[in-house]
């Protein structure tokens, strides 16, 4: 069984500062780790994603994620917020022999102050 | 072009309705999924289509239906719903990997915003 759990309800940061919205997975194989944004009445955006390799990942809009298999975490981040980044942040994991099945955490409500 | 499109936006149906939700993607995925999600929720996972075969069906009541008539294109029949199955109805695409352990994203559409009265 794969799980995901974001364990803020919403994150509040003031612009300029830096964000990070935390994630923790279980998988009982390798596993396969993404990061979406969802604004209001919109769909899911691609934001990130940890296949292998260098456990720190750049994605779009000067987001990135640290992969950390002891800790299980995939933490995303972004060094200056904006205001723009208000929005609602899921992290999701696949299992490697969990198909194409994504699970996802609860979410995480990011508010950036101006 | 990591679009894809869904219609329509909004839909309003009567228990008793039968109506159909379209979703269409031209990134060329053999992958097509069904979502619902609730409001401050996570998406749920509904159905999945690989090379236009049901491959996962998560327990779905039968009033939903999903068809894959094409490999672009993927539709959600709906009949006899409960108002219970408002929500915001999201389809995804992905590639798939030749041994079918893809590492791909799923890319996600605007949604349909359904309401059942």
């Amino acid at each position: 069984a794969q799980s995901v759990a974001q364990p803020e309800d919403q994150v509040n940061v003031a612009e300029g500062n830096p964000l990070t919205v935390k994630c923790t997975y279980s998988v009982s194989g390798n596993p396969y780790l993404f990061w979406y944004v969802q604004y209001p009445n919109r769909g899911l955006q691609f934001l990130l994603k940890y296949i292998t390799g260098d456990n720190l990942v750049k994605g779009s809009y000067g987001f990135e994620a640290e992969f950390n298999k002891s800790q299980t975490s995939f933490h995303l981040k972004k060094p200056s917020a904006l205001v723009s980044d208000s929005a609602l942040y899921f992290c999701a994991v696949r299992d490697e022999a969990a198909g194409n099945k994504l699970t996802f955490g609860g979410g995480t409500r990011v508010l950036v102050k101006p | 072009d990591t679009e894809v499109t869904q219609t329509p936006k909004h839909l309003v149906m009567g228990m008793t309705n039968k109506k159909s939700l379209k979703c269409e993607q031209h990134m060329g995925h053999r992958a097509m999924y069904w979502y619902k999600q609730k409001a401050k929720k996570p998406p749920e996972l509904m159905f999945v289509y690989s090379y236009e075969k049901l491959s996962i069906n998560e327990s779905v009541p039968s009033r939903f239906s999903p068809e894959c008539p094409n490999s672009s294109l993927l539709n959600l029949h709906l009949h006899a719903l409960q108002p219970e199955d408002s929500a915001l109805y999201l389809c995804a695409s992905s590639q798939e990997g030749t041994s079918g352990r893809d590492t791909y994203e799923q890319y996600f559409g605007p949604g349909t915003r359904l309401t059942v009265t």
